[in-house]
């Protein structure tokens, strides 16, 4: 079965500082890998997507995300965040033994920039 | 022009009702999902359908039965409401049953009291 963990349920980081947003995932087979955002009030928005090829992908404002097969990370970074980045983010698996489509999300990062 | 659309926003109602959650897209894209996320922000899927069909029911109680008229609808219909159906409901659609990316509606917020 595949799961997602992400290890921080609140991260607090002052404006213009860089973020890290951390997510392991586990599955025995090849897996999609996707990071959603949700601010207040809103439903989910694709930031970015692993399907396959180049290990380091760039998403919608200014985030990216590295794929590490070896340690079943794709962890969320963005080295400058604006007071708008305050947010609830999640990362997602897809793919593999229960079928492309279905979606499984980890328990959300809550990320707050301080001004 | 939003992309998938549900209604109601929120929803508050007593134990024992019965309810719908309206959800279209106009992206023309052949599957739906019905996501629940809990009091602790945890997604989970309940049911997807391609071309009208059901595909994945996951394990939901009974009492939810998602309808389909056409492809750009996915109803979600849930008889003798309980207190622990509080939570936010999301439709999503992709173009397709293999298609990865999925586009999230805004939401309904069901309060069960």
């Amino acid at each position: 079965a595949q799961s997602v963990t992400q290890l921080d349920s609140q991260v607090p980081v002052f404006e213009e500082a860089p973020v890290e947003l951390r997510c392991n995932y586990s599955s025995s087979v090849s897996v999609y890998l996707f990071w959603y955002v949700q601010y207040p009030n809103q439903g989910l928005q694709l930031l970015l997507k692993y399907l396959s090829g180049s290990t380091l992908v760039k998403g919608i404002n200014g985030f990216e995300a590295e794929f590490n097969k070896s340690q079943t990370s794709f962890h969320l970074r963005k080295p400058s965040v604006h007071i708008s980045d305050t947010a609830e983010y999640f990362c997602a698996v897809s793919g593999g033994q229960t079928g492309a489509n279905n979606l499984f999300f980890g328990t959300g990062t809550r990320l707050t920039v301080i001004p | 022009d939003t992309a998938v659309s549900q209604t109601p926003k929120y929803l508050v109602t007593q134990m024992g009702n019965d309810k719908s959650i309206k959800c279209e897209q106009n992206l023309g894209h052949d599957t739906m999902y019905w996501y629940k996320q809990d009091s602790k922000k945890f997604l989970k899927i309940m049911f997807s359908y391609n071309n009208k069909e059901l595909i994945i029911n996951e394990t939901v109680p009974n009492r939810f039965s998602p309808k389909s008229p056409d492809k750009a609808h996915l109803n979600l219909h849930i008889n003798s409401l309980e207190l622990g159906d509080s939570a936010v409901y999301f439709c999503a659609s992709s173009l397709l049953l293999t298609a990865y990316e999925q586009y999230f509606g805004p939401g309904t917020r069901l309060t069960v009291t």
